[in-house]
C-alpha cells in the first residue's frame, strides 16, 4: 500500500536560518513525490516534484527536496527561511506508473520565528 | 496561468440536506479528483475520476457521495442527506495526461453542516 510520513507536526525554525521539514513514503513501484504548501484559508500550491533523474530537486520560492531512494525519504529543505514561509507542508506520493491518486502526508505546519 | 476553480468558496447546509460542490478543472487535464481536509486534520483522498468513469475511490466515498462531470468542463461533487461530520474543506484538483504530472487544487469549498 502507498503511504507517506511526515514525522513532525511541527518544525520551529528561526529567520536566516536553514529548515528542513521531512517526509518518507512507501510505495509498491517508483515513486512519484511532490510538496505542496498551505497557507490559512488556502488551496494546496504545488512547490516540487521528484520524478526520475538528479536526486536534488530546486522548485518554488527557495525551496528544495532530496530524493533518497534507500532511506526512501524525500525532505524538504531551504538554506535559509524566511517568516513568510510558515505555512503548513504537505508531502504527496504516486505509484508510479498504475497509480492515479496522490497520497498525502499528515502534514508539518512549519513556523518560522522573526 | 491556468487555474482549478471551485464554487462556492463557502456552502452552510443543514443536517439532511443534499449539496453538490462544483469545480472548474484545467481545460487540458484529463484527471480529476476530490480531497477533503477536516480542520486542522490531514488531506484524505475522495475519489479520482478519468475517461469520465471513477477510477478510485476510498472507504469515504460511499454511497452518500457521487460525482459528475456534465459538460466536460464542470466536475462536480453531490453529497446526499449531509451529516454533521461531513464538514470539512473539499479539494477539487486535476492533473495531465501523464503520471509525472502534479495536480493543480483548487481552492476549495468550505462546507459547514449544522
Amino acid at each position: 500500500a502507498q503511504s507517506v510520513a511526515q514525522p513532525e507536526d511541527q518544525v520551529n525554525v528561526a529567520e536566516g536560518n536553514p529548515l528542513t521539514v521531512k517526509c518518507t513514503y512507501s510505495v509498491s513501484g517508483n515513486p512519484y513525490l511532490f510538496w505542496y504548501v498551505q497557507y490559512p484559508n488556502r488551496g494546496l500550491q504545488f512547490l516540487l516534484k521528484y520524478i526520475t533523474g538528479d536526486n536534488l530537486v530546486k522548485g518554488s520560492y527557495g525551496f528544495e527536496a532530496e530524493f533518497n531512494k534507500s532511506q526512501t525519504s524525500f525532505h524538504l529543505k531551504k538554506p535559509s527561511a524566511l517568516v513568510s514561509d510558515s505555512a503548513l507542508y504537505f508531502c504527496a506520493v504516486r505509484d508510479a506508473p498504475t497509480g492515479n491518486q496522490f497520497y498525502f502526508g499528515t502534514g508539518t505546519s512549519l513556523t518560522v520565528i522573526p | 496561468e491556468p487555474e482549478v476553480t471551485q464554487t462556492p468558496s463557502h456552502q452552510v447546509t443543514q443536517m439532511g440536506q443534499e449539496v453538490i460542490l462544483r469545480c472548474v478543472p484545467i481545460s487540458n487535464h484529463l484527471y480529476f479528483y476530490w480531497y477533503r481536509q477536516i480542520l486542522g486534520q490531514k488531506v484524505e483522498f475522495l475519489v479520482s475520476f478519468y475517461n469520465n468513469e471513477i477510477s478510485e475511490k476510498s472507504e469515504i466515498f460511499d454511497d452518500q457521495f457521487s460525482v459528475e462531470r456534465p459538460d466536460g468542463s464542470n466536475f462536480t461533487l453531490k453529497i446526499r442527506s449531509t451529516k454533521l461530520e461531513d464538514s470539512a474543506m473539499y479539494f477539487c484538483a486535476s492533473s495531465g495526461d501523464r503520471k509525472n504530472t502534479e495536480a493543480f487544487f483548487g481552492q476549495g469549498t468550505r462546507l459547514t453542516v449544522v
